[in-house]
């Protein structure tokens, strides 16, 4: 297995450019998770989805917009960078809701906008 | 913001000596959970506690928990050059959302 993965490992983008990061997972995981990395600063919750179909918007929604198609992939968007915007991206899935759950990392997307 | 705040922001010691990070939170909580961060990587699952445990052990790591100060600390033993990375707590807020603490940058030299 996989497990999660990422595509693309780094970006850089100009300031008004649009983008798409891909979360995949094999593990039949419902609930998935995309946050984003500072300096110094522990992660924080951009996106989420706890099942096909669906989104919810976490910490710091603003900027992104996310689709869940499939089960297995979660798609995070930038429809027009900002340099604010540039950070690591991590994206995280687990088995379904309970306060006993692990998550599963992907290895990261580092993107800069300039 | 953040739900967690791990202490030191940082922690250098040379390799066998112990290492000790705290997290501190400021609700209640169902379990607390500890990743590791290796420079450049994803995170890794370390530990889990719940809230009606006190210790718990998984190899050279041993948590512990007191919920009446709603403090944890994370202790390696032994350290190895290897354990070199950032430890992060982590507890579960609303149902569905992992909130961390900012970390605990830990450099280990052999």
């Amino acid at each position: 297995n996989a497990g999660v993965t990422q595509t693309p490992k780094f970006r850089v983008l100009k300031t008004g450019q649009s983008m798409t990061l891909l979360c995949a997972q094999d593990m039949n995981h419902e609930y998935m998770y995309w946050y984003r990395q500072d300096p110094g600063m522990g992660l924080r919750l951009i996106h989420y989805s706890v099942g096909e179909g669906t989104t919810a918007k976490g910490e710091v929604p603003d900027g992104y917009n996310v689709s869940r198609l499939k089960k297995q992939n979660f798609l995070l968007g930038l429809e027009s960078a900002a340099p604010s915007q540039t950070s690591v991206y991590f994206c995280a899935s687990t088995p379904g809701t309970g306060y006993n759950n692990e998550q599963f990392f992907g290895p990261g997307t580092r993107l800069t906008v300039l | 913001s953040q739900q967690g705040e791990e202490d030191p922001q940082a922690l250098s010691i040379q390799e066998g000596e112990n290492a000790t990070m705290n997290c501190s939170y400021k609700t209640s909580i169902n379990n607390l959970q500890w990743y590791r961060q290796n420079s450049g990587r994803g995170l890794v699952h370390l530990i889990l506690i719940r809230s009606n445990e006190r210790e718990k052990h998984s190899g050279r790591l041993r948590v512990t928990l007191d919920t009446s100060k709603k403090s944890s600390s994370l202790l390696i033993t032994a350290s190895r050059a290897a354990d070199t990375a950032s430890y992060f707590c982590a507890r579960y807020r609303d149902g569905n959302k992992l909130v961390f603490g900012a970390g605990t940058i830990l450099r280990v030299k052999s």
